[in-house]
């Protein structure tokens, strides 16, 4: 079946670390975001990108990077400037980029907690 | 820019009943689309519905429907004959014309009671 893959589900980080957080998808789409939640709130745009090799920031860029080397990959890398990184992060794909009923279909999320 | 509004943090409905999820929206675009998303407690945000600025019909998929006022920019998600696994967190959202990301809302959490 068709999906988008995140891993790992569960992280926990010291300060000061910088960690990586996996999205895989199979569904052949050119475009892949990734969101951040936190409690009690929506989802904020982090990146996103509409095909390999190239991204563009979203809202809350500061203290993440990502890249997008291969079409059905788009790593996120928490760095240790990221002041406030204990979150829900979800990550998503959509066919292309765009307007219209372009509809994102997400991953399963990966939590991270700074200890 | 694009913003959203969820008025209802959380809402509590007997089982089978019908429940109306508020959603109102801003933008100066002439051209947009507005979706439903489910997150149940797994996590994973799951698509329900969509309707465009231009559609002239209210989007129905099975036991969901938007009620789409443009004038008063409201998209209202209801759910008929509500079910144990209706409770979830509910998430409206819109795209903006030419725009790439899908702007979110707050959220509603819906608990469904036997």
């Amino acid at each position: 079946d068709g999906g988008i893959t995140q891993s790992p589900k569960y992280l926990f980080r010291k300060e000061g670390q910088n960690v990586t957080l996996s999205c895989e998808q199979n569904l052949n789409h050119d475009a892949m975001y990734w969101y951040r939640q936190d409690p009690g709130q929506g989802l904020r745009l982090i990146y996103y990108s509409q095909i390999v090799n190239d991204f563009q920031k979203g809202d809350i860029a500061e203290g993440y990077s990502v890249s997008r080397e291969k079409k059905e990959s788009f790593p996120l890398t928490v760095t240790s400037a990221q002041k406030n990184p204990t979150a829900f992060y979800l990550c998503a794909s959509s066919l292309f980029a765009g307007a219209g009923a372009n509809v994102l279909t997400f991953g399963a999320g990966s939590r991270l907690t700074v200890l | 820019a694009q913003k959203i509004t969820q008025t209802q943090p959380g809402m509590f409905v007997q089982e089978k009943e019908a429940v109306t999820l508020d959603c109102t929206y801003d933008t100066s675009d002439q051209s947009y689309g507005l979706f439903w998303y489910k997150q149940p407690s797994s996590g994973e945000m799951i698509f329900l519905i969509y309707q465009g600025s231009y559609d002239e019909q209210n989007a129905t998929e099975g036991r969901y429907s938007l009620n789409f006022q443009k004038a008063r920019k409201s998209a209202n998600l209801v759910i008929s004959a509500s079910q144990l696994g209706d409770s979830a967190m509910y998430f409206c959202a819109m795209r903006g014309q030419g725009a790439q990301k899908l702007v979110f809302g707050q959220g509603t959490r819906l608990t469904i009671n036997p």
